[in-house]
């Protein structure tokens, strides 16, 4: 079984409304990450957490929310999709400083 | 701002070498990772520097001179499989492990 599972693995949804991605991981790690990446700009960070109690802005943080529901799960919310959040959207996990483990994706299109 | 820099594409043939370079400009250092990217999947780790000098795994090798701001991956033996993204990215100085990522480097081998 994976470590770090994403759920959808593919939506599409029309402007305007509310998406929730949702990771989740058996590593037993405590930060975790959300990313999107765009082709030709890498991998830009959206919000991280240290902890269940620890959110933290990326710097791509606008048109974004998050919720650490548990040590083991991290949602991202588009509270109002708009079509230049078109993306592919990867969750990552890590312990401490060790390097950061990524889940499969999730290619999200918004039309 | 933070400023990582990498070649778009390189070109290589089965069985040679291709050293892929990575320069950064950042507030803060605390060390720099290579992650592989294949198509459509998730980044997978590769190698990880914080101090000057070379650390070397199988077919791959990292160098890292932090006084140049200045990395290299090293991708000897070349094989059709290592046709992939290399993303260098670099551990901002501060306490979060936060990663800077550049925009990757294409790598495509030749028969």
């Amino acid at each position: 079984d994976a470590d770090v599972t994403q759920t959808p693995r593919n939506r599409i949804t029309k402007t305007g409304k509310r998406i929730m991605l949702e990771c989740s991981q058996t590593k037993g790690h405590d930060r975790m990450y959300w990313y999107r990446q765009d082709p030709g700009l890498g991998l830009q960070l959206i919000y991280y957490s240290f902890d269940v109690k620890d959110i933290n802005k990326g710097e791509i943080s606008d048109g974004y929310s998050v919720s650490r529901q548990a040590q083991a799960k991290f949602s991202l919310s588009l509270e109002s999709a708009i079509p230049n959040q078109t993306a592919l959207y990867f969750c990552a996990t890590s312990d401490s400083d060790n390097e950061q483990f990524f889940g499969p994706g999730t290619r999200l299109t918004v039309l | 701002g933070q400023n990582i820099d990498q070649p778009t594409e390189m070109t290589a043939t089965e069985g040679a070498i291709v050293q892929i370079n990575c320069t950064y400009q950042t507030s803060g250092f605390n060390g720099l990772f290579w992650y592989q990217q294949h198509a459509g999947e998730a980044p997978t780790f590769l190698s990880y520097n914080v101090l000057d000098g070379l650390e070397e795994k199988g077919r791959f090798s990292s160098f890292l001179s932090r006084s140049k701001g200045y990395s290299y991956l090293l991708l000897k033996e070349l094989q059709m499989k290592d046709s992939a993204s290399y993303l260098c990215a670099v551990r901002l100085g501060d306490s979060w492990g936060k990663l800077q990522f550049g925009a990757g480097t294409q790598v495509v081998v030749t028969p």
